[in-house]
């Protein structure tokens, strides 16, 4: 199916393991983003890349790594997950940068015990 | 640095009543700026988005938005709501030429009630 999808949807992991969230799209946008989702912040950029293998940091970095070897493929990786990555994470993609329309995925809830 | 403010966390209107959501962003430049809908576990979509032009936006879903360039506003209006508007409501700011990100508001959810 065309659009944007994330997986897993739900996930629950412990202090410390390493957890990768996946995202995918089909239309072969240019652009990819990672929120992450908490209450009373609005949604706050993670990282984004502008194409395959180019990539740059957001508001929030610090405690996640992402790769982009395909145009479609756009994964999140928590390297040693803590409590405070507890969050909703939403993955996005646009043709261009500035001024462009967003279109979002589903989101993965993650919780770390 | 850029930032948007929801001035209401939370609104409650009855059913085919009017409502106005408040956004307000700073920026000494020019901005695009952006209404999404985010409906209970879904992802964010587009309501509308204001790049230059007129200042009166319409967009989906019987939304309009005002682009208010002495008061720095972009509030979200609909004459009439639905149940089915309950959801939460995003405003976000691109400033042009230097920011490389897109700026959200913390969000208002909006309630419809019967």
């Amino acid at each position: 199916d065309a659009g944007i999808t994330q997986s897993p949807r739900y996930k629950i992991t412990e202090t410390g393991r390493q957890v990768t969230l996946m995202c995918h799209q089909t239309w072969s946008h240019s652009y990819m983003f990672w929120y992450r989702q908490d209450l009373g912040h609005g949604l706050r950029l993670i990282y984004y890349s502008a194409a395959a293998d180019i990539t740059d940091k957001g508001e929030v970095p610090d405690g996640y790594v992402v790769s982009r070897s395909k145009t479609e493929n756009f994964p999140l990786t928590l390297e040693s997950a803590t409590r405070s990555q507890t969050s909703v994470y939403f993955c996005a993609s646009s043709q261009v940068l500035f001024g462009d329309e967003q279109f979002f995925g589903p989101g993965t809830r993650l919780t770390v015990l | 640095a850029q930032s948007v403010t929801q001035l209401d966390s939370q609104v409650p209107v009855f059913e085919e009543a009017p409502v106005e959501l408040r956004c307000n962003y700073s920026s000494s430049v020019s901005v695009y700026l952006f209404w999404y809908v985010q409906y209970p576990n879904q992802g964010l979509q587009l309501l509308l988005k204001y790049l230059s032009g007129s200042t009166l936006v319409k967009g989906i879903n019987g939304f309009e938005a005002e682009f208010n360039k002495s008061q720095t506003s972009f509030h979200l209006r609909k004459p009439s709501v639905h149940i089915s508007d309950t959801a939460e409501y995003f405003c976000a700011a691109w400033e042009s030429g230097s920011a490389r990100q897109l700026t959200f508001g913390s969000g208002t959810q909006l309630t419809v009630l019967p």
